[in-house]
């Protein structure tokens, strides 16, 4: 069965420090893998993508991430929080164009 | 326009009564999704639609939920005799049906059932 998994529901970092979310997926082909990111009232936007070639990736605003095969993972990291990346974080797995299968999402929070 | 629209921005409606949902995707792009995002849940897939095939209608949680789309624009999805567990945002998505290509999310509609 497809599934993503988003272990930590919320984390709270002090402005300044580095960041890293948890995202592990099941799939049964090779995963197109995503990261977005949903600001109170707002959409998502999308962070990063993965598809194939370099494993690791770069992303809007600061952010990578880095895929492991062998791990099943797609951990976003940003080596500096800003108090404005304040959200909430999705990890998706999908292939070609089929619909994506979403985490339960991180909720992030930026203290002072 | 730009991206991805939506309306209503929210919805309030009565146990018991039919809402339409509305989407207008970007302009071109030939696959629509509409996802569901519950109280503390990810992002719940309804239904996928590409082109002119068929539509992928999996996800859609009960017979009261279905969706059309017009002329390959526009979409429409309406849930028949709401229930308060129908509560939630719909979020539509579109894609110009390049493999992997992502990103284009509407803001949602809230809907509220009493």
């Amino acid at each position: 069965a497809q599934s993503v998994t988003q272990p930590d529901i919320h984390i709270t970092v002090s402005e300044g420090a580095s960041l890293e979310l948890r995202c592990n997926y099941s799939y049964g082909a090779t995963p197109y893998l995503f990261w977005y990111v949903q600001s109170p009232g707002q959409g998502l936007q999308l962070l990063l993508k993965y598809f194939s070639g370099d494993t690791l990736v770069q992303g809007i605003k600061g952010f990578e991430a880095e895929f492991k095969r062998s791990q099943s993972s797609f951990n976003l990291r940003k080596p500096s929080v800003h108090w404005s990346d304040a959200a909430e974080y999705f990890c998706a797995v999908g292939s070609g164009n089929t619909p994506l299968v979403f985490g339960k999402g991180t909720r992030l929070s930026v203290i002072a | 326009g730009a991206g991805v629209s939506q309306s209503p921005s929210n919805k309030v409606t009565e146990k018991g009564k039919d809402v339409e949902l509305r989407c207008d995707p970007i302009s071109g792009h030939t696959a629509l999704y509409w996802y569901r995002q519950s109280l503390g849940q990810g992002l719940e897939f309804l239904i996928y639609f590409q082109g002119n095939s068929a539509p992928d209608k999996s996800g859609l949680p009960s017979d009261r939920f279905s969706a059309e789309r017009t002329g390959g624009s526009v979409s429409t999805l309406t849930i028949q005799r709401t229930q308060q567990e129908d509560s939630a945002v719909y979020l539509c998505a579109s894609s110009p049906g390049l493999a992997g290509v992502r990103g284009y999310f509407g803001p949602g509609t809230r809907l509220t059932v009493l």
